[in-house]
């Protein structure tokens, strides 16, 4: 069955780093664009970012452009978001998912992101 | 960017009764291939998201066909034929045809 399984998150200060690990498995993962959704607490969901199949398309969302990068890596069926210049404003709960267009047909479980001093 | 407006943003139900979400898009939702991107989503409480209902009216596997999406253009509506207790959630409007893609604000339906 599909399983994507989210990693990585956790405290990080205002101005640091991290990097979210989404692994996949249960279907042809070079198949499909991924997506990168965050989920900031008790509001709704925000689309960061997605990534066609091959890689060679990937789009951000305003909110992200030139401080995070959504990769992949086909043979490792894993998909990566990393963040650079956190603000306060990223702590949300961090999902990946399968799709784009279509509105992710699985989610994973979302690791948690804090900015906090 | 697209917005996605949603009615009611809470939604008290009885057992057994329908309800109804309306969604309505500031921009047609035709992509360039042809379809309608409009997706709807569940998020029961301390869960992920998960997809119901994708490209207007398709309906997920495993989704109850109590479920139900329609519309066109800019106006879309997700029906609950009978609501049961494992419905209560937020339910949210997505569109994945215009990027950035965007959500509706977001329903609650809570049992009466």
């Amino acid at each position: 069955q599909v399983q994507l399984v989210e990693s990585g998150g956790g405290l990080v200060k205002p101005g640091g780093s991290l990097r979210l690990s989404c692994t996949a498995s249960g279907f042809t993962f070079s198949d499909y664009s991924m997506s990168w959704i965050r989920q900031a607490p008790g509001k709704g969901p925000e689309w960061v970012s997605y990534i066609i199949n091959s890689g060679t398309t990937i789009y951000y969302a305003d909110s992200v452009k030139g401080r995070f990068t959504i990769s992949r890596d086909n043979a490792k069926n894993s998909l990566y978001l990393q963040m650079n210049s956190l603000r306060a404003e990223d702590t949300a709960v961090y999902f990946c998912a399968r799709g784009s267009l279509w509105g992710g047909d699985y989610w994973g479980q979302g690791t948690l992101v804090t900015v906090s001093s | 960017d697209i917005v996605m407006t949603q009615s009611p943003l809470s939604l008290p139900v009885t057992l057994g009764q329908p309800a109804s979400i309306s969604c309505r898009s500031s921009q047609s939702l035709v992509h360039s291939d042809g379809n309608i991107y409009l997706n709807w989503l569940q998020q029961r409480p301390g869960q992920s998201p998960r997809r119901l209902i994708y490209k207007v009216s398709n309906r997920d596997s495993g989704v109850p066909d109590r479920f139900s999406g329609s519309g066109s253009g800019t106006d879309f509506t997700l029906k609950i034929s009978r609501v049961e207790a494992e419905d209560v959630g937020v339910y949210y409007c997505m569109q994945g045809t215009h990027w950035p893609f965007t959500f509706g604000q977001g329903t609650r339906l809570e049992i009466k």
